[in-house]
């Protein structure tokens, strides 16, 4: 069945580093593409997305790109404020089916 | 536009009762989905409904149950709990029409079962 691997965390920055989370896919078919992020004690927000390959999703300075030939949608953001400290999932779904997640990735931002 | 809700927002049970958590869609939403999120671990889906019935259901066994209304607001109901029901319970709800591969989740339910 489709999966997601992200990398595992927790990753502590600092303020104003750069910021890559790795997150790969196996899935049949042309699933989308998601990053959603879960501040403390609260639900899930969808960060951004990407439907086909090459597509590249942005929000809040955050990036990432479909790639197809690496399975692959590395989240990225060139600088991280201590507000951004979360946890970050990446995860996968097509049309009308159920989001698949990968395991999550807490993000610690220090001043 | 009126976003996800879900209530309550905690719940304590004892192992062996019954729970109904509530969820009201996004406007505009007719589809429901329901995920289940232990500590530490990434949400799991649990099943979806729509137009009133289940179309999807994941690894969960059937005590696991839900309902959804006319106006596509949402259940899930567990019976007999057991310790390891203690999770945050996520709803999500999407559109049939544009943006169909897209939900969008409320801020959870968490049940601790004792």
């Amino acid at each position: 069945g489709d999966s997601v691997t992200q990398m595992e965390g927790p990753v502590t920055l600092s303020e104003e580093a750069f910021l890559t989370i790795n997150c790969t896919y196996t899935a049949t078919g042309y699933p989308s593409l998601f990053w959603y992020v879960q501040y403390p004690g609260e639900g899930l927000q969808l960060l951004l997305k990407a439907t086909k390959a090459d597509d590249k999703g942005s929000n809040k300075g955050f990036e990432a790109t479909y790639r197809k030939e690496t399975t692959s949608f590395h989240l990225e953001k060139g600088s991280v404020q201590v507000s951004d400290s979360a946890v970050y999932f990446c995860a996968l779904s097509g049309t009308y089916t159920p989001l698949v997640f990968g395991k999550g990735t807490r993000l610690s931002v220090i001043a | 536009e009126t976003g996800v809700t879900q209530s309550p927002t905690h719940l304590i049970k004892t192992r062996g009762q019954q729970v109904t958590l509530r969820c009201s869609s996004q406007s505009g939403h007719n589809t429901v989905s329901w995920y289940q999120q232990a500590l530490g671990q990434g949400p799991q889906f649990i099943f979806q409904y729509y137009r009133e019935e289940e179309n999807g259901r994941g690894n969960f066994p059937p005590r696991f149950s839900g309902l959804q209304f006319p106006n596509y607001s949402s259940e899930l109901n567990v019976n007999a709990l057991e310790l390891d029901d203690s999770a945050l319970y996520l709803c999500a709800s999407r559109s049939s029409g544009r943006d169909t591969d897209t939900q969008y989740f409320g801020p959870g339910t968490r049940l601790t079962v004792l």
